[in-house]
Parts: C-alpha cells; structure tokens; sequence
C-alpha cells in the first residue's frame, strides 16, 4: 500500500515569501500531523489535523497554518518566510492517532 | 527543561554488541514513541508503548509509568542499524514532546 507522500522533496524560497506544503496520507488514515525538524531545536511539534478539524497545535506563531481536506490530504502554510523557518518538514498520519507513518519530509531553504 | 531526556546522545558500539537507549519524561503521557531516522531524513515509527515491553525482531522497547522511563534495546547489533533514535511522548492531550535524538554508530 502507498506510504505517506510529501510534496515537494526540496524547496528554496526567499524571505518574506510565503510556501504551502502538501501531505497525502496513507489510504483510510484520517489523522495529519506536522513536524518541523531544525538541527537547532530538533523534532517540533506543529499541528495535527483530524476529519478536517485542527485537533492540536503546537508553540508556533500564527505564519504557520495548515488545513485538511475531505480526502484526508493536509496542507501547511508558511506566510512570511524567515530564515529560521529553514527545516526539514515532516508529517505523519495515522488512523486514529495511534501508530503514525512518517512521509519523507520536505525540506525548505530560505534565503 | 526539556520534558524528555534521552541518554546517551551518542553512542558508538561493536557489531554484535548490545545496545541501551534510555528515554526519561516529566509530563503525563497517553503514549510513548520510539523512532528511527536515518540520514536523508526519513523516519519510521518502531514502537508505540503505554505499559509494558514490546518486541520486535532484535528491537525491545520497555516504559515504566510509574518511574516515567523508557528503554529501547537492541541485541546483536549491525552497521545498518546506525541512525539516530529519537524518543517522543504523547502527553495527555495529543501534544507530542521529543527528545533530541541518540545518535548510534555500529561499527563492522
């Protein structure tokens, strides 16, 4: 069966721009979850997302959102890009909150 | 603080070896995580625990609720089990913490 799929892999934009990431989980998982990993701070909660309701969301400020559709596909936004915002991107999906599967990530450079 | 605490960060171990990474939390959980991720990023999710022990191949991964500790072990070890572990808890409320990561090296 299909794993989760991330799009794009890799990304560059530049500061002050804005970037929408997608997330297409596994066949009949309802639950989205975002990650943000920096060699900094490490693995970053974001948000999860479940039967298209924000269930969760992690400390980070109001340029990152994200929403579900009714496929269960997720998107994350990031408005305003800065260069802290550099990271490898992950989200994970899972049935009902148990046992995630991770997608491969994108990661984003800005400069 | 950070609410988990892996040990150790880095760990370097003969193939064959045995191998201990311990994982400590100072919050409630509903659930705790044992990942593995390898260079290039990707990451997979090896165990899910909320009591006991869980065992899988040469991988076992025990939790304490009480002491609010988790091990994952790994017996015979091989080069391709080099990657970095990450612990992660679920706590009450479906917010998930990580610990930094435990970088194993296993050398041929």
């Amino acid at each position: 069966k299909a794993g989760v799929t991330q799009t794009p892999r890799y990304l560059i934009k530049t500061r002050g721009q804005q970037v929408t990431l997608s997330c297409s989980p596994i066949s009949g998982h309802r639950s989205v979850s975002w990650y943000q990993q920096t060699p900094g701070q490490g693995l970053q909660f974001l948000f999860e997302y479940f039967s298209e309701t924000q269930r969760n969301k992690g400390n980070f400020p109001g340029r990152f959102s994200g929403r579900q559709f009714s496929n269960s596909r997720s998107e994350m936004n990031v408005s305003t890009l800065e260069l802290g915002d550099s990271a490898l991107y992950l989200c994970a999906s899972s049935l009902q909150g148990d046992g995630y599967t991770f997608g491969s990530g994108t990661r984003l450079t800005v400069v | 603080k950070n609410e988990v605490e892996q040990s150790p960060q880095n760990l370097t171990a003969q193939e064959g070896e045995f191998i201990t990474i311990n994982c400590s939390y100072s919050v409630g959980i509903s659930a705790l995580h044992w990942l593995q991720q390898h260079p290039g990023g990707g990451i997979v999710s090896l165990f899910m625990l909320s009591s006991g022990k869980k065992k899988h191949g040469r991988l076992i991964a025990t939790i304490n609720i009480q002491e609010k500790h988790s091990s994952l072990h790994i017996t015979a070890s091989h080069p391709r089990d080099s990657a970095v572990y990450i612990c992660a808890v679920i706590k009450t409320g479906n917010q998930f913490y990580f610990g930094t990561g435990t970088s194993l090296t296993v050398i041929p």
